[in-house]
């Protein structure tokens, strides 16, 4: 595709509620990135795919939080027994290759409401 | 973890050459420094990279010195269309995975 997409772009739920958070990245990109960006803070970095290996997941804040990724395609953020410190807006990207020296292209965000 | 620091905000009249310095004192050896640019509601945009000394392209420059403890960012002659919050970014590599840490952005406000 031309560019990073996510789904939906505004998700408002309930305390306790299960979310799942879509992300399709640039055609062809290997790595994925997801952030999770808190209002008026800068960007926390969540979790990385190489293909469709998550080589480390010690950044998703709890074990309420788990992602998956579909080969080198699709990638769902999972977020399980929301609470309202969940709140913010979740943020994907894709590289070519994952390198440290890649440009980063990033979506629109999907924007997470907790009541 | 790399530890990364900004000026929260800073304002410039049209025109100006604005420089936003980050702070990253506890750089390793192979981490790399990126600059992103970010407008309301919208995911962040790459504007440069570098390892050391100066790279530019053709809308910033990035300045990093020897001992690559702080980068700074320069936009030469800005516009109202360069208010946006900036980050910088350091990107390392370990035990087969990345640590990507993000400062906490400077909002930059250019006055007419």
């Amino acid at each position: 595709g031309a560019g990073v997409s996510q789904s939906p772009s505004n998700k408002v739920t309930e305390k306790g509620k299960d979310v799942e958070l879509r992300c399709d990245p640039i055609s062809g990109h290997t790595a994925l990135y997801w952030y999770r960006q808190r209002l008026g803070q800068g960007l926390e970095f969540l979790i990385y795919f190489q293909g469709n290996s998550a080589p480390d997941k010690s950044g998703l804040p709890s074990d309420r939080f788990s992602a998956e990724r579909t080969g080198e395609s699709v990638s769902t953020l999972t977020i399980q027994r929301t609470q309202q410190e969940d709140s913010a807006v979740y943020l994907c990207a894709s590289s070519f290759q994952g390198g440290l020296q890649e440009t980063q292209y990033f979506g629109p965000g999907t924007r997470l409401l907790v009541l | 973890l790399a530890k990364t620091t900004q000026p929260i905000s800073m304002d410039s009249y049209e025109g100006q050459e604005v420089n936003i310095t980050c702070s990253h004192n506890n750089i390793a050896t192979n981490d790399y420094i990126t600059w992103y640019q970010q407008f309301p509601s919208q995911g962040p945009r790459f504007i440069i990279q570098g390892y050391k000394t100066k790279v530019t392209n053709e809308v910033a420059s990035l300045f990093i010195p020897a001992d690559r403890k702080s980068s700074t960012l320069s936009l030469p002659r800005v516009s109202l269309s360069d208010t946006a919050v900036y980050y910088c970014l350091v990107a390392r590599s370990g035990a087969g995975s990345y640590q990507l840490t993000f400062g906490k952005g400077t909002k930059l406000s250019v006055i007419p």
